[in-house]
């Protein structure tokens, strides 16, 4: 079966510091990985997302993901927090001929002036 | 193009009253899913469609009721609202039956029962 873990459910950095924000993961098959934030009172959109080839992936507003099956990772970061960043963001997971998305709890990051 | 709408956005209802939450989209997306949201438990699936004409239970499916009504709308229905029913309800849909499609949320219907 698969899971997802998201460490940290409330982060807090400084503007400007970096941002990393940890997922591992759980599939017997390989997984296809996403990323999506939720601004308070909204749906969920994507960040970014994982299927094959390049295991570092890029996604908007300065976000990258790199995918590390050793570890079964998929660890968000971005090099300069903006207070506009301040959201949830949740990880999922999701193996290819299958229709259920499984997502983490979420982590809040907070982002301090 | 609207994406993905939802109503109503807020409902107030009574133990044991029934309602239908509406979601709708203009993508001519194939699959279409609700979800529950709870704090610290992220999002629980709760029934999917796959297909027009095709409805699978999630996660937590119990209480609840789907009807995918055409390719647009993806209704559902709880015919005894019970407190623990209480949460925030996202529709999403995808545009075609592979694991790799990104999916797009509707803005949520934040339900309390009372």
């Amino acid at each position: 079966a698969q899971s997802v873990t998201q460490l940290g459910s409330h982060v807090s950095v400084s503007e400007g510091a970096l941002v990393l924000l940890r997922c591992n993961y759980s599939s017997s098959v390989p997984p296809y990985l996403f990323w999506y934030v939720q601004y308070p009172n909204q749906g969920l959109q994507l960040l970014l997302k994982y299927t094959t080839g390049a295991t570092l992936v890029k996604g908007i507003n300065g976000f990258e993901a790199e995918f590390k099956k050793s570890e079964t990772s998929f660890h968000l970061t971005k090099p300069s927090a903006h207070m506009s960043d301040a959201a949830e963001y949740f990880c999922a997971v999701i193996s290819s001929g299958t229709y259920k998305y499984i997502f983490g709890t979420g982590t809040r990051l907070k982002v301090l002036a | 193009n609207a994406g993905v709408t939802q109503t109503p956005k807020f409902q107030v209802l009574k133990t044991g009253q029934s309602m239908t939450l509406q979601c709708a989209q203009d993508m001519n997306h194939n699959s279409m899913y609700w979800y529950r949201q709870d704090p610290g438990m992220g999002l629980r699936l709760i029934y999917y469609s796959a297909s027009e004409g095709t409805t699978d239970k999630g996660e937590v499916p119990n209480g609840y009721n789907v009807s995918r009504l055409n390719k647009r709308e993806f209704s559902l229905r709880l015919e005894s609202a019970a407190p623990s029913q209480t949460s925030v309800y996202f529709c999403a849909s995808i545009e075609n039956r592979r694991s790799t499609d990104t999916q797009y949320f509707g803005p949520g219907t934040r339900l309390t029962v009372l």
